[in-house]
């Protein structure tokens, strides 16, 4: 049983540019949250998706985006990248109603 | 709002020694959850325990035991006989109780960089 994949693994992007990163949960979960962790911080809470909306949402600009497909697959968008947005990208999944949180590998973004 | 402080940025202890990294929240919910994560260099984050605010009652798994003090606002992490697999970052994160059908974000503290050395 897969866990939670997410792809790619490393990413390097100029300033200014914008990127898609890409989660697929684990097999039966039909919630997924995506943080945002700073080298040598803990991670921060993006958003969260459930049944194709966002749920909830953390302190991030609009230019943080996202979208949850009718497989439960979830995508994070940043647009507009600044060399502050590097960093691991977590992606987290569940169930609704409960507290059975998954994450996957995440994705090491670098901007130059 | 919610805050999770882990003091401890750096422990370093040889191979069979106990350590205990610590962790203080803050949270004006009356229920609420608090979770322990391991963090190795591959950068998945390892469950290890999830604890609700009901339940103050210590526990123990294998090597590894939980002290959660309600009057304190502490949910501390011990392990025994630390060994080398040991090393990682450990996350301490709190989590307001589900409502409204959607559960919660998790506010994570800043992490405890351990390192057993053999």
């Amino acid at each position: 049983d897969a866990g939670v994949t997410q792809s790619p693994t490393h990413l390097i992007k100029t300033r200014g540019q914008q990127v898609t990163l890409r989660c697929s949960p684990k097999s039966g979960h039909d919630t997924v949250s995506w943080y945002q962790q700073a080298l040598g911080q803990g991670p921060q809470f993006i958003f969260q998706y459930y049944e194709e909306e966002e749920r909830q949402r953390g302190n991030f600009p609009d230019r943080f985006s996202g979208h949850q497909f009718p497989n439960y697959s979830s995508e994070l968008n940043v647009n507009a990248l600044l060399l502050g947005d590097s960093a691991l990208y977590l992606c987290a999944s569940g169930e609704q109603m409960t507290y059975g949180y998954t994450f996957g590998s995440g994705t090491r973004l670098t901007v130059v | 709002a919610q805050k999770v402080t882990q003091a401890q940025t750096e422990i370093s202890v040889v191979e069979k020694e106990d350590v205990t990294l610590d962790c203080v929240y803050e949270t004006r919910d009356t229920t609420y959850y608090l979770f322990w994560y391991k963090q190795p260099p591959s950068g998945e984050l390892v469950f290890l325990i999830r604890r609700n605010s009901f339940d103050e009652q210590n526990e123990i798994s294998g090597r590894y035991s939980w002290n959660f003090q309600k009057s304190t606002s502490s949910f501390n992490f011990t392990i025994t006989a630390s060994q080398v697999v040991d090393s990682a970052v450990y996350f301490c994160a709190l989590s307001e109780a589900i409502s409204s059908g959607s559960a919660r974000q998790l506010t994570f503290g800043s992490g405890t960089q351990l390192t057993v050395l053999p």
